[in-house]
């Protein structure tokens, strides 16, 4: 079964720099497929962060960026910030039984 | 206003079914593929079942045979039909736009509906 396999925790101090990994396989990332990332405070639904690898919706702060290379993507946030306190998934398309659809397994981002 | 609202969430039995409503509203919905992901209680993102606009469906195994997602362009609405509903299907249910087809993102959520399964 395919997994997107992400740190379950990281943290950081305000203004410090961030990131979260996905790992992927050869069904997914590696095979080509765009890696996406979403944000969910506490208590709300998802949003989506980052598409495409690399690309922010409207709106979304040039704090938040994105990169893939090989069967893995990381999610960089810079300026770290009260507000950014939240859980973070990343998601791809997946050529394997487990897709087409497939989530991380969610990384919660404490800002300390 | 471009949203979603889901509905049909309560408690239900173990084996029962269930039905599940997400009405659109703000864009063409006739337009964009449709989907259910779902979370448990302090559990991550699970993809439960896509749409596209010409009805085509999807499933991962987990849910395969026991769930059944439809649309009715008409009413602007999606839905998802639960059987055999087991304790592991426990979780808020939110529907999902996708971005663009084939993209295989979603831009769009609503705020979800609880699905409780227990005896």
């Amino acid at each position: 079964q395919s997994v997107l396999t992400q740190p379950p925790s990281v943290s950081g101090a305000p203004g410090q720099r961030v990131t979260i990994s996905c790992t992927g396989s050869s069904s997914n990332i590696g095979a080509g497929y765009d890696i996406h990332w979403y944000q969910q405070l506490p208590g709300t639904a998802p949003k989506l962060l980052i598409y495409g690898n690399s690309n922010r919706p409207s709106g979304v702060p040039d704090r938040f960026s994105g990169s893939k290379s090989g069967t893995s993507a990381s999610l960089a946030i810079t300026g770290l910030q009260a507000e950014d306190e939240a859980d973070y998934y990343c998601q791809s398309y997946d050529s394997s039984l487990s897709g087409p659809v497939l989530f991380g397994g969610g990384t919660k981002l404490t800002v300390l | 206003e471009v949203q979603l609202v889901e509905s049909g969430g309560g408690l239900v039995q173990p084996g029962g079914s269930l039905r599940l409503s997400c009405a659109a509203s703000g864009f063409t919905f006739s337009s964009y593929d449709m989907h259910w992901v779902r979370q448990a209680t302090g559990k991550g993102l699970e993809w439960v079942s896509g749409i596209g606009t010409a009805g085509d469906t999807y499933y991962p195994g987990s849910v395969k045979g026991r769930f059944t997602i439809s649309r009715e362009n008409a009413k602007n609405s999606l839905y998802l039909q639960m059987n055999s509903l087991r304790a592991g299907d426990t979780a808020v249910y939110y529907c999902a736009r996708e971005h663009s087809s084939p993209d295989w993102y979603f831009d769009l959520w609503g705020r979800g509906t609880l699905v409780t399964v227990s005896s």
